[in-house]
């Protein structure tokens, strides 16, 4: 079964900084989605940025961009000029291409707080 | 605007009482899903449904059941069988099921059961 590990429960950032969330995953599939979402205070979940596991190049969502490593199954988000309406829990989430392709497997969250 | 609309969003039940959550979707999207989320957890998958008139276990589905009997609708309920009921309740919705489709989350319901 497949396993996303987020090691960091909380991390904090100075507001204008950059910050680094770790993930790192589980998996014997060699095509895959991989997701951070976000969920601020409203508890909403907000999907922020997604990397299909064959795509060498690594996404970009403005000020949101990721560091994957398909070797050491590693998938960790970076968030340049951080502001404070960033702060919220976000949530690294895994979706195979196999017999679990429906399934989105969650890790347990960072809670990124943003300090003025 | 297109969305994921889940009511109430504060629930207050007593124990041995079945209640049901509501989930409506009008993104036309053919999955639906609920999943649980507990403090220092992450969200853990409860049931989904591929299509009206299906729908399939997840991983934690024990005192749970679901119907889908519009496309639109996914309502969730919580039986007496559940053994820890209060938690945070989210529905989503995706196209499809397919690994490359992205999943949108409603507001989600805030279960309290005493």
């Amino acid at each position: 079964a497949q396993t996303v590990t987020q090691s960091q429960p909380e991390m904090s950032v100075q507001e204008a900084e950059t910050v680094t969330l770790s993930c790192t995953y589980d998996t014997s599939e060699s095509d895959y989605y991989l997701f951070w979402y976000k969920q601020p205070p409203s508890r909403q979940m907000i999907l922020v940025i997604r990397q299909e596991a064959y795509k060498q190049q690594n996404a970009t969502e403005n000020r949101f961009s990721v560091n994957f490593q398909k070797a050491a199954k590693s998938f960790s988000l970076k968030i340049s000029d951080s502001q404070l309406g960033d702060a919220a829990m976000y949530f690294c989430a895994y979706k195979g291409s196999g017999g679990s392709n429906y399934k989105l497997t969650f890790g347990k969250g960072t809670l990124l707080t943003v300090n003025p | 605007d297109g969305g994921i609309t889940q009511s109430p969003k504060y629930l207050f039940r007593k124990e041995g009482q079945n209640v049901t959550l509501s989930c409506e979707q009008n993104l036309n999207h053919d999955a639906m899903y609920w999943y649980r989320q507990d403090p220092g957890q992450g969200l853990r998958l409860i049931y989904y449904s591929q299509i009206v008139n299906d729908f399939q276990k997840g991983d934690i589905a024990e005192g749970y059941s679901v119907s889908r009997e519009k496309k639109e609708s996914f309502p969730l309920t919580v039986t007496s069988a559940q053994k820890n009921p209060t938690a945070f309740y989210l529905c989503a919705s995706s196209e499809r099921t397919g690994y490359n489709s992205p999943l949108h989350f409603g507001n989600g319901t805030r279960l309290t059961v005493t």
